[in-house]
């Protein structure tokens, strides 16, 4: 099962771009990269998804270089309403019988005025 | 659309008691999952469905039981609940794999 490994917290000021890497070194051809954002009493809630190069939204950018061994999302400009936990998930999903989208403990990330 | 609700919001067993949490969604997807998060964890896949009258073993699916019977509904069983299930339990539904997950307001429970 493809890892992820990302910083535990970051700090951040309002008006600021975040960008929070996540590595995933034994990611496999058919892997996919996915974030998600949880705030405190919610389930998570899909931001962005890629497999190669740059994909952008209107709330987050990704970025994966050519290795696909790590990738970062970018968020532009936070406010304190993007406090909240991040992770990062790399897996194709249930194929071959198994959903190897692991949530790891993520990136908690605090945005101050 | 409601998306996906979760019913009960919060429960308080006592070990060795039995409870069934139900989950639905309206947004006719395919698959559903049930994960667990405890404090200052993220979420650990228990089971999953991949359609109506289907499920499969997730991460940690020891002490739970899971039904299909319709595709709207996934119902997440605890015939003996122990002081270690207490967890905030979450489902989730999608439109197929490699999709976007939606996720339920979760079940905070808590196995005295």
């Amino acid at each position: 099962l493809a890892k992820t490994t990302q910083p535990i917290s970051m700090d951040s000021y309002e008006g600021q771009e975040v960008n929070i890497t996540c590595s995933h070194n034994n990611i496999a051809t058919n892997d996919y990269i996915t974030w998600y954002q949880q705030f405190p009493s919610q389930g998570p809630r899909f931001i962005i998804q890629g497999y190669k190069t740059k994909v952008t939204n209107e709330v987050a950018s990704l970025f994966i270089p050519a290795d696909r061994k790590s990738s970062t999302l970018s968020l532009p400009r936070v406010s304190l309403s993007d406090t909240a936990v991040y992770y990062c998930l790399v897996g194709d999903g249930v194929s071959g019988g198994y959903n190897k989208l692991i949530f790891g403990a993520g990136t908690r990330l605090a945005v101050h005025p | 659309n409601a998306g996906v609700t979760q019913t009960p919001k919060f429960r308080v067993l006592k070990t060795g008691q039995s409870m069934t949490l139900l989950c639905a969604q309206d947004m006719n997807h395919e698959y559903m999952y049930w994960y667990r998060q405890d404090p200052g964890m993220g979420l650990r896949l228990i089971h999953y469905s991949v359609g109506e009258g289907t499920t499969a073993k997730g991460e940690v699916p020891d002490g739970y039981n899971v039904s299909r019977l319709k595709k709207q509904n996934f119902l997440l069983g605890l015939e003996s609940a122990a002081p270690s299930q207490t967890s905030v339990y979450f489902c989730a539904s999608s439109y197929r794999d490699r999709y976007e997950q939606y996720f339920g307001p979760g079940t905070r429970l808590t196995v005295t």
